[in-house]
């Protein structure tokens, strides 16, 4: 079955890059997805990545995709407070319904 | 916009109360999807629907059952609460489509059983 896995917690001081890892199982996955979470609130999607594509940028954020090692990566470039979040990468699998299979989730602390 | 909505936004239950949540979305997603959210645990699926009048199991289905009567909304249920259900729980949307989807998500139900 699908199994999405992420660390619990990341610090970071202000200004500092930040990189959230996730490894994940189903090599069918299509799109892979970061979603942000702040405190109280739903998930917004932050990016995504397609699954023939090795790397994305978006303005502060990198991602990174090792297909062969099933490896995903989000780099945030010059970590600012407002980046203080839960960050959940998502892999949807193939099949109907679009489904998404959602890691633990990544609690990042921004310092100053 | 209102994108997802869903109510209550908190409640509290006693063991065996029954309760529905409420999601409704207004931008004619044809894909609806319950998830609850546990601290360690990430989102797991609850149960799905592709469509009005269709319903799917997901993840951990089990105690909760739901309900697409109308495109617009869906309905979770709980027929006799149980405190391992307490929990966070979010509704989200999306269209049918084969390329890029983005799930639009509620801003959750929190939700206690006592």
């Amino acid at each position: 079955g699908e199994d999405v896995e992420q660390s619990l917690f990341l610090s970071v001081r202000e200004g500092d890059s930040s990189v959230i890892n996730c490894t994940y199982t189903d090599s069918s996955s299509t799109y892979l997805y970061w979603y942000k979470q702040e405190p109280g609130a739903g998930l917004q999607l932050l990016t995504y990545i397609f699954s023939n594509m090795d790397m994305k940028q978006d303005q502060r954020l990198t991602v990174l995709l090792n297909k062969k090692d099933k490896h995903l990566s989000l780099r945030i470039a010059d970590t600012q407070t407002g980046d203080s979040a839960i960050y959940f990468c998502a892999e949807r699998p193939a099949g109907g319904g679009n489904k998404l299979t959602f890691g633990t989730g990544t609690q990042l602390k921004v310092e100053l | 916009n209102a994108g997802v909505t869903q109510t209550p936004k908190f409640r509290v239950l006693k063991t065996g109360q029954s309760m529905t949540l409420l999601c409704a979305q207004d931008m004619n997603h044809e894909y609806m999807y319950w998830y609850r959210q546990d601290p360690g645990m990430g989102l797991r699926l609850i149960h799905y629907s592709v469509g009005e009048g269709t319903t799917a199991k997901g993840e951990v289905p089990d105690g909760y059952n739901v309900s697409r009567l109308k495109k617009q909304n869906f309905l979770l249920g709980l027929e006799s609460a149980a405190p391992s259900q307490t929990s966070v729980y979010f509704c989200a949307s999306s269209y049918r489509a084969s390329g890029l989807t983005e799930a639009f998500f509620g801003q959750g139900t929190r939700l206690t059983v006592v």
